[in-house]
């Protein structure tokens, strides 16, 4: 398994603001993941990060919207930005080990209200 | 378009019961299901999953049963135990041609096995 922290846990922020999301793991692992819950919905993936290249989007977000960083194989950000109320939500970061049963592993999430 | 459907948005079974969370799928691609346990402000934890060459894995007191033909799958908790209280998520997976097995996920089944 994996341990898998994340900073903050919570934050309120004012529209139009950024916040970066912060993701610290025990384990070295190249591919780590960035998903989103909004109210009511499922976890939709926001991107795939990898080390060393950069973060590959979904359809539907954007790099100047998302900005992700991962300079290390323990490490990764998100960041949101120019926030809208509708981007209050809970941010999760995954990671998924290799070998193993393909299962992933996430964060505790990071709850955010934009007001 | 909701690829991983959860018709049943919550659940309520009674101690040593049987608890069963249904999913649907659309996408007959998909070749790994996996279910997610998730409790109030923690990540999501993996739970048990199955490969589309089987119809049935078993865990302990979980077991997860899957129907390709009708693209739908199951949860089966026995018994139900009060810690059992969480949101489910199923979630599926397939290769596509990058390799990177995506994992898509239902919007989630509450839980809440009486006492």
């Amino acid at each position: 398994s994996a341990v898998i922290s994340q900073k903050p846990s919570r934050d309120i922020c004012q529209r139009g603001t950024s916040l970066t999301i912060q993701c610290q793991v025990d384990s070295q692992v190249t591919m780590m993941f960035w998903y989103r819950q909004q109210p009511g919905q499922s976890l939709t993936l926001i991107a795939t990060a990898n080390q060393g290249s950069e973060a590959t989007y979904e359809s539907g977000f954007v790099i100047d919207k998302f900005p992700i960083s991962r300079p290390n194989l323990t490490f990764s950000t998100l960041t949101v930005s120019n926030m809208s109320p509708e981007d209050s939500s809970i941010y999760l970061c995954s990671l998924r080990l290799a070998g193993g049963k393909n299962e992933q592993f996430f964060g505790p999430g990071t709850r955010l209200t934009v007001l | 378009d909701q690829q991983v459907k959860q018709n049943s948005p919550s659940l309520s079974v009674q101690e040593g019961r049987i608890s069963i969370l249904n999913c649907d799928y659309t996408n007959s691609m998909f070749d790994y299901f996996l279910w997610y346990k998730k409790y109030p402000a923690e990540g999501p934890t993996f739970l048990i999953s199955i490969s589309s060459i089987k119809d049935k894995n078993e865990d302990g007191r979980f077991t997860v049963f899957l129907n390709k033909s009708a693209k739908h799958l199951s949860l089966h908790i026995v018994p139900s135990q009060p810690g059992d209280s969480a949101v489910y998520f199923c979630a599926a997976s397939f290769g596509g041609s990058s390799g990177t097995y995506k994992y898509i996920f239902g919007t989630g089944t509450r839980l809440k096995v009486l006492a």
